[in-house]
């Protein structure tokens, strides 16, 4: 079945510093969704990606989709308290539309 | 405009006992998934609604069924219950199957 793979799984970051994360799928995928979900939440929606290449920035999130479809990165620059949470990729698969979710990357953030 | 309702938000339940989870979509939302959440983990893939059919099925146990209705809403059962089924419980719906999922605040099930 579909995997979809996540690094880091945790990162701690000084404020105002930037990261990125990785996602890579086993499969070549329809699109892929970013979400985040903050400690004691529930995910929320951040972006999709949906051509081969295709980049989108949110302020200070870019999201990039490679040119296989099956990888993905989210880097966040100037890190702020506000970007705390964890944040999950998730792939759709084209045959089926079964959207698997990563493990998620793990954010915190010392002022 | 409503977001995604989940009920009950919390439920304790006993080892063998049944459980029914229920979601309303947003309003024009004809998709709605179901996932599972252990805690420290991503959303596992449960069950995907389309139009009233089921679309997808994860891999879990016949002991979880679920149903949508005519008008959207959905019901995840779980029969038989093990310690293992306690996670959070993620209702998500989405206009079409090609689009992000607006998540509800989910189900907390405690089995003891």
């Amino acid at each position: 079945g579909q995997q979809v793979m996540q690094i880091p799984q945790y990162q701690h970051v000084q404020e105002g510093e930037d990261f990125t994360t990785y996602c890579n799928s086993s499969t070549t995928l329809s699109n892929i969704q970013w979400y985040k979900q903050r400690p004691g939440g529930h995910p929320v929606f951040l972006i999709q990606l949906v051509k081969s290449g295709e980049v989108k920035k949110q302020k200070r999130l870019t999201f990039q989709f490679g040119e296989a479809k099956k990888n993905s990165s989210l880097h966040i620059t100037a890190t702020q308290t506000t970007d705390v949470g964890t944040y999950f990729c998730a792939g759709l698969r084209s045959n089926d539309y079964k959207l698997s979710f990563g493990a998620g990357t793990t954010v915190t953030v010392r002022a | 405009d409503t977001g995604v309702t989940q009920s009950p938000t919390h439920l304790i339940k006993t080892r063998g006992q049944q459980v029914t989870l229920r979601c309303s979509p947003i309003s024009g939302h004809k998709s709605v998934s179901w996932y599972q959440q252990v805690l420290g983990q991503g959303p596992q893939f449960i069950f995907q609604y389309y139009e009233k059919e089921e679309r997808g099925r994860g891999n879990f146990p016949d002991r979880f069924s679920a149903r949508q209705f005519p008008n959207y809403s959905s019901e995840l059962n779980v029969n038989a219950l093990l310690l293992g089924d306690s996670a959070l419980y993620l209702c998500a719906s989405s206009p079409d199957l090609n689009y992000g999922y607006t998540f509800g605040s989910g189900t907390r099930l405690t089995v003891v």
